[in-house]
């Protein structure tokens, strides 16, 4: 069974530090990941999807980098803001599972002014 | 519309009640999903729709909880002698088309329907 996990759980910075969030997933084959923001009492907004074959994907300050083979991801976050404050979730699909997702618990992002 | 509608918001029932929770997708996306997601936890698959066919309800939890997708567009949730363990937040997503190898599948998720069974 894929279990996906998200490292650290919380995590408070100042206004301005470059982060980085990580996941990790064990198993291999999947078509791809996807990495969301959630607001308090808000649904999902997709941020950045990392086909297999792909390394990468940048959009704006967010970076999310992909190693299929070691089951990690990573999402990077240049010049950090409050207003990027909120819950950061990573999810798989995997190739046995049809389109289902499964998703980390998710790592609470905290930017001080 | 313009992105994944869900309704109500906000349901508080009474042990026992059924409930009923809707989903408009985005218009002309195929594949439809809905999911769970508990107090600090990250969702959890319920079931999984490609136009009206429910192709994958594997993860509904009992037989207590329904869906259906009668039209292709429009789905609805059910849940019936609603249990304390049923409160989470209920999300509907969709997608143009499921993925696999041959789509991206990004998901578009609605705001969520906020149940409480008291």
């Amino acid at each position: 069974k894929q279990e996906v996990t998200q490292i650290p759980a919380a995590l408070s910075v100042p206004e301005g530090e470059n982060l980085v969030l990580n996941c990790s997933f064990t198993d291999s084959a999947i078509y791809n990941l996807q990495w969301f923001r959630q607001d308090p009492g808000k649904g999902l907004t997709s941020l950045l999807l990392i086909q297999s074959s792909q390394r990468e994907q940048t959009s704006g300050r967010l970076n999310a980098s992909l190693d299929k083979s070691s089951g990690r991801s990573t999402l990077y976050i240049a010049a950090s803001q409050p207003g990027d404050s909120a819950t950061y979730l990573c999810a798989v699909r995997e190739e046995t599972s049809g389109s289902r997702l499964t998703f980390g618990e998710g790592t609470q992002l905290t930017v001080n002014p | 519309g313009a992105g994944v509608s869900q309704s109500p918001r906000y349901k508080v029932a009474k042990r026992g009640q059924d409930v009923a929770l809707r989903c408009d997708p985005i218009s002309g996306h195929v594949s439809l999903f809905w999911y769970q997601q508990a107090l600090g936890q990250g969702p959890e698959f319920l079931t999984y729709f490609q136009n009206e066919a429910q192709l994958d309800k594997s993860g509904l939890p009992s037989d207590r909880f329904f869906a259906e997708r009668p039209e292709g567009s429009v789905s609805t949730l059910k849940i019936q002698r609603t249990q304390q363990e049923d409160s989470a937040v209920y999300l509907c997503a969709s997608s143009v088309i499921a993925g696999g190898p041959l789509g991206s599948g990004e998901l578009f998720f609605g705001e969520g329907s906020r149940l409480t069974v008291l």
